[in-house]
């Protein structure tokens, strides 16, 4: 079946570091991938996607690639800041169903 | 702005109990969703519904129920509450993406 493996956390990074998460999946087919972002006390929320290969995903200064030849979807932030501060989702949806898998889920701390 | 409510951030109940956790989206979506998130596991998906009134096995079923009576609300029913279902819950519903709740914190004691 469809898998999603993610980096173990914690990641610990001072601020206006580099970020990279490294995340790789298992599926048939040309599944659509995501990355959501969970801050603490709330729901998981959509940070960004990419439906067909070689497609990057980008928003609020993260930015992700879709490598079909690597099954690969790292997650990278040039420059992180404290407010990045939260879990972090990668996960995978066959095209046209609407059934997602997740990853474990990497937790992120930034410090001042 | 898109909206999925869950009725209860914290629930604490005790062993045995029956337990209903609400869940209600304003996006007029088709597809909702029940998942579990423990620390380590990520998330499981329990039960989803593609349909009112209907509804399909997730990953861990087990010791839960769904009921899906109008197209908004999907409640997740634990129908003796235990120990090992003292979890977070996150119901999402979903058009071209899935959008979560805040999430329910339950706690059987």
């Amino acid at each position: 079946g469809d898998s999603v493996t993610q980096m173990e956390g914690p990641v610990t990074l001072s601020e206006e570091a580099f970020l990279t998460i490294n995340c790789t999946y298992t599926a048939t087919g040309y599944p659509s991938l995501f990355w959501y972002v969970q801050y603490p006390g709330e729901g998981l929320q959509l940070l960004l996607k990419a439906t067909k290969a070689d497609d990057k995903g980008s928003n609020k200064g993260f930015e992700a690639t879709y490598r079909k030849e690597t099954t690969s979807f790292h997650l990278e932030k040039g420059s992180v800041q404290v407010s990045d501060s939260a879990v972090y989702f990668c996960a995978l949806s066959p095209w046209g169903y609407q059934k997602v898998t997740f990853g474990t889920g990497t937790k992120l701390q930034v410090i001042p | 702005d898109v909206k999925v409510t869950q009725s209860s951030r914290y629930l604490v109940k005790r062993t045995g109990e029956k337990v209903f956790l609400e869940c209600v989206q304003d996006m007029d979506h088709e597809n909702m969703f029940w998942y579990r998130q423990d620390p380590g596991l990520g998330l499981r998906l329990i039960y989803f519904s593609y349909d009112v009134k209907m509804k399909e096995k997730g990953d861990i079923p087990e010791g839960y129920s769904v009921s899906r009576e109008k197209k908004e609300r999907f409640s997740l029913i634990l129908e003796s509450a235990s120990t090992n279902q003292t979890s977070m819950y996150l119901c999402a519903s979903s058009g071209d993406i899935q959008y979560f709740g805040a999430g329910t914190r339950l706690s059987v004691l």
